[in-house]
Protein backbone atom coordinates (compact mmCIF):
# COMPACT_ATOMS: atom_id res chain seq x y z
CA UNK A 1 0.00 0.00 0.00
CA UNK A 2 0.98 3.80 -0.78
CA UNK A 3 1.81 5.73 1.99
CA UNK A 4 3.07 9.73 2.15
CA UNK A 5 4.94 11.21 5.32
CA UNK A 6 5.55 14.66 5.99
CA UNK A 7 8.17 14.26 9.19
CA UNK A 8 7.72 17.98 10.26
CA UNK A 9 3.74 18.85 11.67
CA UNK A 10 4.65 22.54 12.42
CA UNK A 11 7.41 24.71 10.37
CA UNK A 12 8.22 28.65 11.21
CA UNK A 13 10.30 30.84 8.95
CA UNK A 14 10.92 34.08 9.23
CA UNK A 15 9.47 36.10 5.72
CA UNK A 16 12.55 36.38 3.06
CA UNK A 17 13.98 33.15 4.58
CA UNK A 18 14.26 30.30 2.62
CA UNK A 19 11.75 27.32 2.54
CA UNK A 20 11.94 23.16 2.39
CA UNK A 21 9.13 21.01 3.18
CA UNK A 22 9.64 17.50 3.85
CA UNK A 23 7.74 14.62 1.90
CA UNK A 24 8.76 10.74 1.50
CA UNK A 25 6.75 8.22 -0.04
CA UNK A 26 6.31 4.45 -0.07
CA UNK A 27 4.74 3.30 -3.36
CA UNK A 28 6.23 0.16 -5.29
CA UNK A 29 5.68 1.75 -8.62
CA UNK A 30 6.39 5.10 -10.42
CA UNK A 31 4.56 7.86 -7.75
CA UNK A 32 2.52 10.24 -9.13
CA UNK A 33 3.03 13.11 -6.52
CA UNK A 34 1.87 16.28 -5.44
CA UNK A 35 1.94 19.48 -3.54
CA UNK A 36 -1.18 21.20 -2.06
CA UNK A 37 -1.48 23.99 0.03
CA UNK A 38 -4.79 24.49 2.50
CA UNK A 39 -5.04 28.10 3.72
CA UNK A 40 -7.25 27.92 6.59
CA UNK A 41 -11.20 27.46 5.73
CA UNK A 42 -10.49 26.86 2.24
CA UNK A 43 -10.05 23.98 0.13
CA UNK A 44 -6.89 22.87 -1.62
CA UNK A 45 -5.18 24.26 -4.18
CA UNK A 46 -2.49 22.72 -6.41
CA UNK A 47 0.77 23.99 -6.21
CA UNK A 48 2.78 21.36 -8.59
CA UNK A 49 2.62 17.98 -9.86
CA UNK A 50 5.23 15.48 -11.28
CA UNK A 51 4.20 12.45 -12.86
CA UNK A 52 7.15 12.05 -15.02
CA UNK A 53 10.02 13.96 -16.59
CA UNK A 54 12.54 16.63 -15.51
CA UNK A 55 12.42 15.88 -11.71
CA UNK A 56 12.92 19.36 -11.07
CA UNK A 57 9.03 20.76 -11.34
CA UNK A 58 8.34 24.39 -11.30
CA UNK A 59 4.57 25.52 -9.87
CA UNK A 60 2.75 28.46 -8.75
CA UNK A 61 3.62 31.17 -6.00
CA UNK A 62 6.94 30.45 -6.41
CA UNK A 63 7.07 27.04 -5.41
CA UNK A 64 9.33 24.04 -6.97
CA UNK A 65 9.74 19.99 -5.84
CA UNK A 66 12.86 17.73 -7.01
CA UNK A 67 11.86 14.33 -7.09
CA UNK A 68 14.14 12.16 -5.79
CA UNK A 69 13.65 8.03 -6.43
CA UNK A 70 16.64 6.73 -4.50
CA UNK A 71 15.69 9.16 -1.29
CA UNK A 72 11.76 8.44 -2.01
CA UNK A 73 11.46 12.07 -1.23
CA UNK A 74 9.75 14.86 -2.93
CA UNK A 75 10.48 18.36 -0.70
CA UNK A 76 9.16 21.04 -1.65
CA UNK A 77 11.30 24.49 -1.66
CA UNK A 78 10.36 28.21 -2.51
CA UNK A 79 13.64 30.48 -2.11
CA UNK A 80 11.64 33.59 -0.60
CA UNK A 81 8.56 33.11 1.88
CA UNK A 82 5.59 35.59 2.14
CA UNK A 83 3.56 36.36 4.87
CA UNK A 84 1.11 35.09 2.77
CA UNK A 85 2.49 31.61 2.09
CA UNK A 86 1.09 30.85 5.84
CA UNK A 87 -0.89 27.64 5.55
CA UNK A 88 -1.17 23.67 5.80
CA UNK A 89 1.23 21.89 2.83
CA UNK A 90 0.05 18.78 2.00
CA UNK A 91 2.04 16.10 0.20
CA UNK A 92 -0.08 13.30 -1.65
CA UNK A 93 1.23 10.35 -3.96
CA UNK A 94 -1.53 9.02 -6.84
CA UNK A 95 -2.44 5.38 -6.81
CA UNK A 96 -1.37 5.83 -10.87
CA UNK A 97 -1.81 1.97 -10.83
CA UNK A 98 -5.17 2.11 -11.00
CA UNK A 99 -5.48 4.01 -13.85
CA UNK A 100 -5.89 7.38 -12.41
CA UNK A 101 -3.75 9.90 -10.40
CA UNK A 102 -7.11 11.20 -8.89
CA UNK A 103 -7.54 8.49 -5.74
CA UNK A 104 -4.95 10.31 -3.84
CA UNK A 105 -2.91 9.64 -0.47
CA UNK A 106 -2.27 11.96 1.97
CA UNK A 107 0.29 13.40 4.52
CA UNK A 108 -0.65 14.39 7.16
CA UNK A 109 0.28 18.07 6.83
CA UNK A 110 2.98 20.84 7.89
CA UNK A 111 1.50 23.76 9.07
CA UNK A 112 3.62 26.76 8.11
CA UNK A 113 4.08 29.88 10.37
CA UNK A 114 5.59 32.56 8.41
CA UNK A 115 7.01 35.65 10.96
CA UNK A 116 7.54 39.11 10.26
CA UNK B 1 -15.73 28.00 -15.93
CA UNK B 2 -17.22 27.52 -12.27
CA UNK B 3 -14.86 25.61 -10.17
CA UNK B 4 -15.55 22.14 -7.84
CA UNK B 5 -18.90 23.52 -5.81
CA UNK B 6 -19.68 22.43 -2.37
CA UNK B 7 -22.68 22.96 -0.59
CA UNK B 8 -23.47 23.70 2.62
CA UNK B 9 -20.14 24.98 3.59
CA UNK B 10 -20.99 24.41 7.05
CA UNK B 11 -23.68 21.82 8.61
CA UNK B 12 -24.25 21.37 11.76
CA UNK B 13 -26.62 18.19 13.20
CA UNK B 14 -27.40 16.75 16.63
CA UNK B 15 -26.41 13.21 16.67
CA UNK B 16 -29.10 10.90 15.28
CA UNK B 17 -29.72 13.03 12.15
CA UNK B 18 -28.95 12.87 8.30
CA UNK B 19 -26.18 14.83 6.81
CA UNK B 20 -26.69 15.33 3.11
CA UNK B 21 -23.52 16.91 1.36
CA UNK B 22 -23.35 17.80 -2.05
CA UNK B 23 -20.84 18.48 -4.76
CA UNK B 24 -21.29 19.88 -8.15
CA UNK B 25 -18.66 18.72 -10.32
CA UNK B 26 -16.87 21.58 -12.65
CA UNK B 27 -18.17 21.43 -16.33
CA UNK B 28 -17.24 18.42 -18.36
CA UNK B 29 -16.41 16.53 -15.67
CA UNK B 30 -18.04 13.00 -15.08
CA UNK B 31 -15.32 11.52 -12.47
CA UNK B 32 -16.17 12.65 -8.84
CA UNK B 33 -14.02 11.51 -5.71
CA UNK B 34 -15.04 12.44 -1.76
CA UNK B 35 -12.40 12.45 0.99
CA UNK B 36 -12.30 13.37 4.66
CA UNK B 37 -10.31 15.27 6.69
CA UNK B 38 -10.52 14.42 10.38
CA UNK B 39 -9.23 17.49 12.77
CA UNK B 40 -5.28 17.24 12.95
CA UNK B 41 -5.32 14.44 9.62
CA UNK B 42 -4.74 14.44 6.48
CA UNK B 43 -7.31 13.62 3.81
CA UNK B 44 -8.90 9.99 3.46
CA UNK B 45 -10.07 8.85 0.47
CA UNK B 46 -13.61 7.46 0.28
CA UNK B 47 -15.33 6.85 -2.69
CA UNK B 48 -15.21 6.92 -6.55
CA UNK B 49 -17.80 8.07 -8.47
CA UNK B 50 -18.84 8.01 -12.09
CA UNK B 51 -22.03 8.82 -13.26
CA UNK B 52 -24.84 6.64 -11.37
CA UNK B 53 -22.06 4.60 -10.85
CA UNK B 54 -19.85 3.18 -7.45
CA UNK B 55 -16.38 2.44 -8.80
CA UNK B 56 -14.35 2.03 -5.70
CA UNK B 57 -16.09 2.55 -2.53
CA UNK B 58 -13.29 1.03 -0.38
CA UNK B 59 -12.33 4.09 1.77
CA UNK B 60 -16.24 4.42 3.33
CA UNK B 61 -17.38 3.83 6.17
CA UNK B 62 -19.35 0.07 6.33
CA UNK B 63 -22.49 1.42 7.68
CA UNK B 64 -24.27 4.62 8.11
CA UNK B 65 -22.27 6.11 4.77
CA UNK B 66 -23.70 6.41 1.18
CA UNK B 67 -23.01 7.84 -1.85
CA UNK B 68 -24.72 8.41 -5.22
CA UNK B 69 -23.65 10.83 -8.29
CA UNK B 70 -26.80 10.74 -10.58
CA UNK B 71 -27.25 11.14 -14.02
CA UNK B 72 -28.70 14.19 -13.53
CA UNK B 73 -27.65 16.27 -10.45
CA UNK B 74 -24.81 16.91 -7.89
CA UNK B 75 -23.21 14.06 -6.46
CA UNK B 76 -24.15 13.50 -2.37
CA UNK B 77 -22.89 11.86 0.17
CA UNK B 78 -25.27 10.75 2.64
CA UNK B 79 -24.30 10.24 6.69
CA UNK B 80 -27.21 8.61 8.30
CA UNK B 81 -27.24 8.70 12.38
CA UNK B 82 -24.37 10.94 12.31
CA UNK B 83 -22.16 10.74 15.70
CA UNK B 84 -19.49 12.98 17.30
CA UNK B 85 -17.00 11.17 15.34
CA UNK B 86 -18.32 12.38 12.29
CA UNK B 87 -17.59 15.59 12.82
CA UNK B 88 -14.55 16.06 9.93
CA UNK B 89 -14.48 18.45 6.58
CA UNK B 90 -15.51 16.71 3.47
CA UNK B 91 -14.08 17.45 0.34
CA UNK B 92 -15.61 16.23 -3.31
CA UNK B 93 -12.56 16.46 -6.52
CA UNK B 94 -13.58 16.44 -9.64
CA UNK B 95 -11.50 15.09 -12.69
CA UNK B 96 -12.19 14.85 -16.61
CA UNK B 97 -11.10 11.57 -17.19
CA UNK B 98 -9.39 8.03 -15.80
CA UNK B 99 -6.35 7.98 -16.61
CA UNK B 100 -2.44 8.45 -14.99
CA UNK B 101 -2.02 12.25 -16.30
CA UNK B 102 -5.46 13.31 -14.66
CA UNK B 103 -5.57 16.36 -12.12
CA UNK B 104 -8.19 16.26 -9.43
CA UNK B 105 -9.92 19.43 -8.88
CA UNK B 106 -11.08 20.23 -5.05
CA UNK B 107 -13.90 22.18 -3.66
CA UNK B 108 -13.60 24.31 -0.87
CA UNK B 109 -15.16 21.48 1.27
CA UNK B 110 -18.04 21.21 4.08
CA UNK B 111 -17.50 21.13 7.35
CA UNK B 112 -19.85 19.50 9.39
CA UNK B 113 -20.18 19.17 13.10
CA UNK B 114 -21.94 17.24 15.05
CA UNK B 115 -23.65 18.39 18.44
Amino acid sequence: AQSVTQPDIHITVSEGASLELRCNYSYGATPYLFWYVQSPGQGLQLLLKYFSGDTLVQGIKGFEAEFKRSQSSFNLRKPSVHWSDAAEYFCAVGAGNTGTASKLTFGTGTRLQVTL
Amino acid sequence: NAGVMQNPRHLVRRRGQEARLRCSPMKGHSHVYWYRQLPEEGLKFMVYLQKENIIDESGMPKERFSAEFPKEGPSILRIQQVVRGDSAAYFCASSETYDSYTEAFFGQGTRLTVV
